[in-house]
């Protein structure tokens, strides 16, 4: 699975939009990108994935540049309850056997 | 719709005892995948039950094993407890070992 590269904080203001980047240039064309967020002291949960295509749910959007070597995952109106560690995930969907390798994901700090 | 569930929430071992997780998958999901994360890091893949049956394992030792039931809840059993052990074990449901996964709260475990 390809490796992905994020950075391990950002800060954002509760209302505004959460712009969270991930860098995969290794990807190749049968991964899929995943984002799942731990808030502190739970289990991790699954927000949103995509192939090439732009995608949209109820809780994110994520954005996949075209040569699908980076991506941004977008939370239109942050509230504090968006404070986070986001990781992005890469993984071939059907051959990993449920394995999720988790990196160091970023840190999402929301304040008032 | 009931969610992913661990138990016990807290669990305190000494070293070279055996323990014994459980884990209740999300109603309708087939698969139920284990995770380890230290304090500080990212989950980490033990292995992946489908089906009642051990469906790729991640790099832990032997000592960690598992189970599934018919009604696809699982166990994880750790022997001989080492003080590295000390972790929250996490477990995930979905379906048909799918990369879209629910994580239960976790079980936190300390080894003395």
């Amino acid at each position: 699975d390809a490796k992905t590269t994020q950075p391990p904080s950002m800060d954002c203001a509760e209302g505004r939009a959460a712009n969270l980047p991930c860098n995969h240039s290794t990807i190749s064309g049968n991964e899929y990108v995943y984002w799942y967020r731990q808030i502190h002291s739970q289990g991790p949960q699954y927000i949103i994935h995509g192939l090439k295509n732009n995608e949209t749910n109820e809780m994110a959007s994520l954005i996949i540049t075209e040569d699908r070597k980076s991506s941004t995952l977008i939370l239109p109106h942050a509230t504090l309850r968006d404070t986070a560690v986001y990781y992005c995930i890469v993984v071939k969907s059907g051959t990993s056997y449920g394995k999720l390798t988790f990196g160091q994901g970023t840190i999402l700090t929301v304040h008032p | 719709e009931t969610g992913v569930t661990q138990s016990p929430t807290h669990l305190i071992k000494t070293r070279g005892q055996q323990v014994t997780l459980r884990c209740s998958s999300q109603s309708g999901h087939n698969t139920v995948s284990w995770y380890q994360q230290a304090l500080g890091q990212g989950p980490q893949f033990i292995f992946q039950y489908y089906r009642e049956e051990e469906n790729g394992r991640g790099n832990f030792p032997p000592r960690f094993s598992g189970l599934q039931f018919p009604n696809y809840s699982s166990e994880l059993n750790v022997n001989a407890l080492e003080l590295d052990d000390s972790a929250l074990y996490l477990c995930a449901s979905s379906l048909d070992g799918m990369e879209t996964q629910y994580f239960g709260p976790g079980t936190r475990l300390l080894v003395l």
